[in-house]
């Protein structure tokens, strides 16, 4: 079975803050994302990787980064935590027939 | 703008009853299609995909159906149980599979 695991399954921060959240994957898939969910929104795009050291802009990147440094390990970094930034943020890892998500962080800025 | 869309935010639905969630789409290029479960505070688990050369494709209690000229896909579950009570996104990716395009999900209640 794949596995996706999120380093954390709740965080609180200070708004300023510097955030990261680590996700590892264990199937040697090449595509990392991370997505964040909020109600009524579904599920918004971040960054996505396709391999090592490559990332795109998703959807709303503005106010993250990422890094991929290794394959199975993608890391999201908040620069300075808003408050707008609380959120479930979701990681998962795909090949051709289907992304496999992690457990989730719910994450909140105070 | 939203590529993938779930225009009813949530349902109710007696057990043992039919649950049919629905979803539209936009880009033609998209070529799967996937269901995914999702309870509160835990990640989405993948239920059920189709691949755009099928118009149907069963497992269990739940199908799905792929009307591509309408541009629209819808999940069948049957007979619908409490378990099921969850929010369920849809999803579509291109031929590579390189990106999911989600729509913002409906929470199905199923009432004992």
């Amino acid at each position: 079975d794949v596995k996706v695991t999120q380093s954390s399954r709740y965080l609180v921060k200070r708004t300023g803050e510097k955030v990261f959240l680590e996700c590892v994957q264990d199937m040697d898939h090449e595509n990392m994302f991370w997505y964040r969910q909020d109600p009524g929104l579904g599920l918004r795009l971040i960054y996505f990787s396709y391999d090592v050291k490559m990332k795109e802009k998703g959807d709303i990147p503005e106010g993250y980064s990422v890094s991929r440094e290794k394959k199975e390990r993608f890391s999201l970094i908040l620069e300075s935590a808003s408050t707008n930034q609380t959120s479930m943020y979701l990681c998962a890892s795909s090949f051709y027939l289907g992304a496999f998500f992690g457990q989730g962080t719910r994450l909140t800025v105070v | 703008d939203q590529q993938v869309k779930q225009n009813s935010p949530s349902l109710s639905v007696q057990e043992g009853r039919i649950s049919i969630l629905n979803c539209d789409y936009t880009n033609s290029m998209f070529d799967y299609f996937l269901w995914y479960k999702k309870y509160p505070a835990e990640g989405p688990t993948f239920l059920i995909s189709i691949s755009s050369i099928k118009d149907k494709n069963e497992d269990g209690r739940f199908t799905v159906f792929l009307n591509k000229s309408a541009k629209h896909l819808s999940l069948h579950i049957v007979p619908s149980q409490p378990g099921d009570s969850a929010v369920y996104f849809c999803a579509a990716s291109d031929r590579m599979g390189n990106q999911f395009y989600f729509g913002t999900g409906t929470s199905l209640t199923v009432i004992p």
